[in-house]
């Protein structure tokens, strides 16, 4: 996907294994998000940063801890994984325009975790 | 709270035939947007259309167009001349400000040949 990167693409977990969602924009933009996407329930999301050094839990926090260590980069961690946590995760970005409600988000192409 | 509810978990409709797809929201914001998502099989969310909330006119992009009905908090999608390419999950989502969007369950498209 344009702009947004996502490594991995599938990950396998046993429970209690620890794992790291890279996510990396070369587009220069503010905003970064982590969401989850299951079967019936839309998308939610889990954390955000609206810049650089910031995060900012969403709906669906527990289980994760995030890191926005440059504009570049939003990492998603899970340190203990569950087979809860087996998901679909989309890292997206935001143009974080001052205008309320301007901010499209442009998705990366999704990473599919399953926790045995 | 935002919430975003889309009340049809599934739709279906004839190849070159129009379909609306029903979204409804809440949101104690006085300027905000609302989106329309699709994501095919590849699994790729696109941005399909959006609009201002403070604009009357409905948005329009090509096929697909909105009936914005704010008073109602109603925002449903048309799509016009469905193609088979059109198949796919459809989500609604608004944003108040905050720069999150909420999202709905979504609607499965499927277009019948």
């Amino acid at each position: 996907n344009a702009g947004v990167t996502q490594t991995p693409k599938f990950q396998v977990l046993k429970t209690g294994q620890s794992m790291t969602l890279q996510c990396a924009q070369d587009m220069n933009h503010n905003s970064m998000y982590w969401y989850r996407q299951d079967p019936g329930m839309g998308l939610r999301l889990i954390y955000y940063s609206a810049s650089e050094g910031t995060t900012d839990k969403g709906e669906v926090p527990n289980g994760y801890n995030v890191s926005r260590l440059n504009k570049r980069e939003f990492s998603l961690r899970l340190e203990s994984a569950a087979p809860s946590q087996t998901s679909v995760y989309f890292c997206a970005m935001g143009a974080g325009t001052s205008t309320p409600g301007a901010n499209v988000l442009t998705f990366g192409a999704g990473s599919r975790l399953t926790v045995l | 709270a935002q919430t975003v509810t889309q009340s049809q978990p599934e739709m279906s409709v004839q190849e070159a035939e129009t379909v609306t797809l029903s979204c409804t929201y809440d949101t104690s914001e006085s300027d905000y947007y609302l989106f329309w998502y699709k994501q095919p099989p590849s699994r790729q969310m696109i941005l399909v259309i959006r609009q201002e909330a403070y604009k009357q006119q409905n948005a329009t992009e090509n096929r697909f167009s909105v009936n914005f009905q704010k008073a109602a908090k109603s925002f449903s999608l048309k799509i016009s001349d469905s193609q088979l390419g059109d198949a796919a999950m459809y989500f609604c989502a608004s944003e108040g400000g905050s720069e999150k969007l909420v999202f709905g369950k979504g609607t499965k498209l499927t277009v019948n040949p």
